[in-house]
């Protein structure tokens, strides 16, 4: 029972537009959610969270925005670069618990 | 400096074998986790220790057995290794709550298992 979703495997996208990464989520307790970027053969890196209490969080070209009543959220980049090129997974996390639901990533190919 | 680090970055062995994979954190954080990803790229939690204590323990065989003998480690030790153990783990640490962001976990490079 897969409670974060990311059913796009891939995507690709050229230099300058925008990337549009989307994930959807089952469980209402879910409170916090996440995206990390992962590069291959390292560890996924933090990128930016939103607290169920919002539904836009902006940093510089990464923004995500959260749709409660779909249980979706987005990350939005723009403009888009070569070096955004990695792997975005999604995770969730409920009531403090410090569990990290992951989504099972989608592959951005940013072209120059 | 690296902030989290795991050993060896690849282990490969044979069935039966036990083996371990070793985890440190100098960033100051008290709870540290280890992750499996399997080869369909779940990132899945296995077990979370905060300040040397076992607050996660997801469903995992008993053949797995995480110690740790200080906040700044998070070792994990594998009793007769199976073809299925095949992954890669990753350790992370998260800062106490109210420091940072919320539940954000700083990971590792991650540890690629092969299991023959």
């Amino acid at each position: 029972d897969q409670q974060v979703k990311q059913n796009s495997p891939s995507l690709s996208v050229q230099e300058g537009r925008i990337s549009i990464l989307n994930c959807d989520y089952t469980n209402s307790m879910f409170d916090y959610f996440l995206w990390y970027k992962k590069y291959p053969a390292e560890g996924p890196t933090f990128l930016i969270s939103i607290s169920s209490i919002k539904d836009k969080n902006e940093d510089g070209r990464f923004t995500v925005f959260l749709n409660k009543s779909a249980k979706h959220l987005s990350l939005h980049i723009v403009p888009s670069q070569p070096g955004d090129s990695a792997v975005y997974f999604c995770a969730a996390s409920g009531s403090n618990t410090g569990k990290l639901i992951f989504g099972q990533g989608t592959t951005l190919q940013v072209k120059p | 400096d690296t902030a989290v680090s795991q050993t060896p970055k690849y282990l490969v062995t044979q069935m039966g074998n036990d083996k371990s994979i070793k985890c440190e954190q100098n960033l100051g954080h008290d709870t540290m986790y280890w992750y499996k990803q399997d080869s369909k790229k779940f990132l899945k939690i296995m077990f979370s220790y905060n300040n040397k204590e076992l607050i996660i323990n997801e469903t995992v065989p008993n053949r797995f057995s995480p110690k740790s003998p200080d906040k700044a480690h998070l070792n994990l030790h594998i009793n007769s290794l199976e073809l299925g153990d095949s992954a890669v783990y990753f350790c992370a640490s998260s800062p106490p709550t109210g420091q940072g962001a919320y539940n954000e976990q700083f990971f590792g490079p991650g540890t690629r298992l092969t299991v023959l």
